[in-house]
């Protein structure tokens, strides 16, 4: 059973950069294709990017095109998620979530706990 | 990009009575090769992250109770909770995975009348 934890809140400033981390356990990384998916507060989720099958690499969701980066550490079983040049839109919990497999497209079915970003000057 | 459009935003239902959600898509989900509809069904409850209910469109997750039902295909999806209980108050949103980027519907707000 997969278990995914991430790393704590964030406070920064506009400009500046954060790093997400989102550990994995009860499967390797290479088994599964991980995803990033935010939620602004009292909003909707918003899909950031993740593992696409078909194309065999991660896909960004083209609103974030250039600002972020989505990267993996199988020596450590962890996940990570960088956004860069934050404004105070970019306020959010975002989350990590998992689908099983990186052969074929599956759906989401393991969420992290979310962390939140607050984006203030 | 596919869009996903849930209505309604929001419904009261009483308790033991069927609460009904319905999710459309701008594109078809349904991948012709092996007849499956890239459609999920997310339930999320305040402060917490979302929760899979139903994938493939009508296949329920281990653990969902069987008043959740979701059925459709192609474009036109619904979540049917058929005997509403207390604990079923959240926020549900539809996702499909058919493509990328893999969207969600704006979700639909359900409550206790």
């Amino acid at each position: 059973q997969v278990q995914l934890v991430q790393s704590g809140a964030e406070v920064k400033k506009p400009g500046a950069s954060v790093k997400v981390s989102c550990q994995v356990s009860g499967y390797t990384l290479t088994e599964l294709s991980m995803h990033w998916v935010r939620q602004a507060p009292g909003k909707g989720l918003e899909w950031m990017g993740g593992f696409h099958p078909p194309d065999g690499e991660t896909i960004y969701a083209q609103k974030f095109h250039g600002r972020v980066t989505m990267t993996e550490d199988t020596s450590i079983e962890t996940a990570y998620m960088e956004l860069s040049s934050l404004r105070s839109e970019d306020t959010a919990v975002y989350y990590c979530s998992t689908a099983i497999g990186r052969a074929a497209t599956n759906p989401m079915d393991v969420w992290g706990q979310g962390t939140t970003v607050t984006v203030s000057s | 990009d596919i869009v996903m459009t849930q209505s309604p935003d929001s419904l009261a239902v009483s308790l033991g009575e069927r609460a009904t959600i319905n999710c459309k898509s701008s594109q078809t989900v349904l991948y012709s090769s092996n007849s499956k509809n890239y459609l999920a069904w997310y339930q999320q409850k305040p402060g917490q992250p979302p929760k899979l209910l139903i994938y493939w469109a009508s296949t329920r997750e281990s653990g969902v109770p069987a008043r959740f039902r979701g059925s459709g295909s192609g474009t036109d999806f619904t979540l049917t909770i058929s005997s509403l209980q207390a604990e079923d108050v959240a926020v549900y949103y539809c996702q499909q995975y058919y493509n990328t980027p893999r969207t969600f519907g704006q979700g639909t707000k359900v409550e206790i009348k």
